[in-house]
């Protein structure tokens, strides 16, 4: 039974840093290619960002770059986002999701639960 | 403002058919598959439709997608209580290199 667990969210302030969690089980981490998504209250689905399966390559959505730096450990099967500087717009719920075939068929197969981050003083 | 377009809201009665539009854009649904999501409230999304029209295992044949061109569309066949969710389209787009959704429809059955 496939899972994915994220764990690591809470409140912070303004500017402040948190790093969140995604412990897979029930596949082959290492073959995928690992996402983050997140949901602002209310509103809808967008990207932040992926690591490909051995982690040599990354991608950010615009408004974390610089900010946010994801990271696996294919040995321990979890997938983390470092988030650093946060905004209040950054408020989400955070979803990690693997990435099943290549970019242009490719869909997300699995997703977790997801973890509430709230920014805010 | 989202990638793709989709109508914010879509309803329908018990035993109905209802569509749900997407429209994207040559960069992404013109050259790349397409993916359906459904969220039921308070809960992750969950895969509903991809490679434009393939159902993963488990989903009922009442779901089914297509594609035309840059617009997909969602059919939901003898519509039930338990479809009242939110439906996202996705599809990567080769501009941006990443995954974009639309805006999501929220589906009500009435």
């Amino acid at each position: 039974q496939v899972q994915l667990v994220e764990s690591g969210g809470g409140v912070v302030q303004p500017g402040g840093s948190l790093r969140l969690s995604c412990a897979a089980s029930g596949f082959s981490f290492s073959s995928y290619g690992m996402h983050w998504v997140r949901q602002a209250p209310g509103k809808g689905l967008e990207w932040v960002t992926f690591i490909w399966y051995d982690g040599r390559s990354e991608h950010y959505v615009d408004s974390v770059k610089g900010r946010f730096t994801i990271s696996r450990d294919n040995s321990k099967s979890t997938l983390y986002l470092q988030m650093n500087s946060l905004r209040a717009e950054d408020t989400a719920v955070y979803y990690c999701a693997n990435w099943w075939g290549d970019n242009s068929s490719g869909h997300y197969e699995y997703w977790g639960q997801g973890i509430l981050v709230t920014v805010s003083s | 403002q989202s990638v793709m377009t989709q109508p914010p809201s879509a309803s329908g009665t018990p035993g109905q058919r209802v569509t749900i539009s997407c429209s994207g854009s040559g960069s992404n649904i013109g050259t790349n598959a397409v993916t359906w999501y459904q969220q039921l409230p308070g809960t992750a999304p969950k895969l509903l439709i991809y490679t434009n029209n393939r159902r993963p295992s488990g989903v009922p044949d009442r779901f089914s997608g297509s594609k035309s061109g840059t617009s997909a569309s969602l059919a939901i066949s003898g519509l039930q209580s338990e479809d009242e969710a939110d439906y996202y389209c996705a599809a990567w787009d080769d501009i941006l290199s990443c995954p974009v959704f639309g805006g999501g429809t929220k589906l009500t059955v009435l």
